[in-house]
């Protein structure tokens, strides 16, 4: 399996600019977690899917943010307008929730820097 | 709310030391506890999951104990080599807390010196 794969691995933009981040999760995982990480906040849980489906999004910081799930395969995380304190590495995550808690699969990350 | 924290934020030995990496956290009634390195512009990987029942786990050079009622783990690394220079992050899960909320750690930052 290719494992968590996620686009772009990099992304530069302008302030202002709209941002939007790509993830496929492993085939046949059912729950998929989108992170953020900085050196001042460490590893934060913005959004987690369970069968496509937004189960929590505390974790999103404000409304400029948004994220979608359209199918098993596929998840967006949008940023809209972005502002340089969005910068930071954004990781998806995937996996398969049954009877019990399985571990997360993360992918290698996008590196967002907002100028 | 639960404060995962980890000290110390780094540390440097030289190869075919054991080492021990702590994790402690402020609330008890955690779900499991998880140990994960993560690599210089890679993603985490996961190494062990404790469930709360549980005192310990093993992989290899790797043991991970858990004392809940002290609120700490720690990570157990035998006899290391400069192929085990990563971040090692511990995470927590709370009782009643959804599955993807994992609690983070910063980590430590190991180097392992040739």
């Amino acid at each position: 399996d290719a494992g968590v794969i996620q686009s772009p691995r990099h992304e530069v933009t302008e302030m202002g600019q709209e941002v939007t981040l790509r993830c496929k999760p492993i085939s046949g995982h059912n729950s998929l977690f989108w992170y953020r990480q900085t050196m001042m906040r460490g590893l934060e849980l913005l959004i987690y899917f369970n069968n496509n489906v937004p189960i929590d999004d505390s974790g999103m910081p404000e409304d400029r943010f948004s994220a979608k799930m359209p199918n098993a395969s596929f998840s967006t995380l949008k940023i809209q307008p972005s502002e340089p304190r969005d910068s930071a590495v954004y990781f998806c995550a995937s996996s398969f929730s049954g009877l019990a808690v399985d571990t997360q699969y993360f992918g290698p990350g996008t590196r967002l820097t907002v100028l | 709310k639960q404060e995962v924290t980890q000290i110390p934020a780094a540390l440097s030995v030289p190869e075919g030391e054991n080492l021990v990496l702590n994790c402690s956290f402020t609330d008890s009634a955690i779900y499991n506890l998880q140990w994960f390195r993560q690599d210089p512009g890679k993603g985490l990987t996961s190494l062990l999951l404790i469930q709360s029942s549980q005192r310990e786990q093993t992989s290899g050079r790797l043991n991970a104990s858990l004392d809940k009622s002290s609120g700490r783990s720690t990570l157990y690394i035998a006899a290391s080599q400069p192929g085990d220079s990563a971040t090692y992050l511990c995470a927590v899960m709370n009782y009643g807390g959804s599955q993807g909320n994992l609690i983070f750690g910063k980590g430590t930052k190991l180097s392992v010196k040739p």
